[in-house]
């Protein structure tokens, strides 16, 4: 069964400074890896995604994503973040062998972002 | 106007009532989800249904049900609530095939007394 985790559940920065957030996933077959983002108070929002090509992937407000297949890991980044960049940050992955069935999601970094 | 619809957003009822959330889309997916949120715990699939006729269990599906009347609705139902389902529900649709990307509802907040 694919589980995934996510390293950091809550990460404090101040506003410029850089973002890594680490994902890794469990699963020997091909997969479609995920970053959703949740602001206070509203729904999951896609922030990026990689299904195949560049491992290096743009999402929207400037965030980036790196699959390294040999780490399993789906890191996502921001080299300078916002006030507004608030919110919980969740990784998640289907296999892509199965059509997508089932999106695993890992438990979710809380980021706060102090101005 | 959201793709995803969810009724209630909110909602407190006590020990052993009957509760029914409601899922709306209009995104034309044939696949739709629910999805509980606990904090700490990311999102755990309830259930999930590919078509009309096709309907299948999550990794947590006991005490819940659904019902999806049509490709554009698909609710849940919990037939004797406890205070342990006290959580975040989310509604999700996603299009058929390998590579399509969740959508999601606003969430009901859902409180068992």
């Amino acid at each position: 069964a694919q589980s995934v985790s996510q390293h950091n559940h809550h990460v404090i920065l101040s506003e410029a400074a850089s973002l890594e957030l680490g994902c890794n996933y469990s699963y020997g077959g091909t997969v479609n890896l995920f970053w959703y983002v949740q602001y206070p108070g509203q729904h999951l929002q896609l922030l990026l995604k990689y299904f195949s090509g560049d491992p290096l992937v743009k999402g929207i407000k400037g965030f980036e994503a790196e699959f390294i297949k040999s780490k399993f890991s789906f890191n996502l980044r921001k080299p300078s973040v916002q006030w507004s960049d608030t919110a919980e940050y969740f990784c998640a992955v289907n296999a892509a062998d199965n059509y997508g069935q089932n999106f695993v999601f890992g438990p979710g970094t809380r980021l706060s972002v102090l101005p | 106007d959201a793709d995803v619809t969810q009724t209630p957003r909110n909602r407190i009822t006590k020990t052993g009532k009957r509760i029914m959330l409601e899922c709306s889309q209009t995104k034309g997916h044939d696949r739709m989800y629910w999805y509980r949120q606990d904090p700490g715990l990311g999102l755990q699939l309830i259930y999930y249904s590919f078509d009309v006729k096709d309907i299948n269990k999550g990794e947590i599906s006991d005490g819940y049900s659904v019902s999806r009347q049509a490709q554009a609705k698909f609710s849940l139902s919990l037939e004797s609530a406890i205070p342990n389902q006290t959580a975040l529900y989310f509604c999700a649709t996603s299009e058929a095939g390998r590579t399509g990307e969740l959508f999601f509802g606003e969430g009901s907040r859902l409180t068992v007394l």
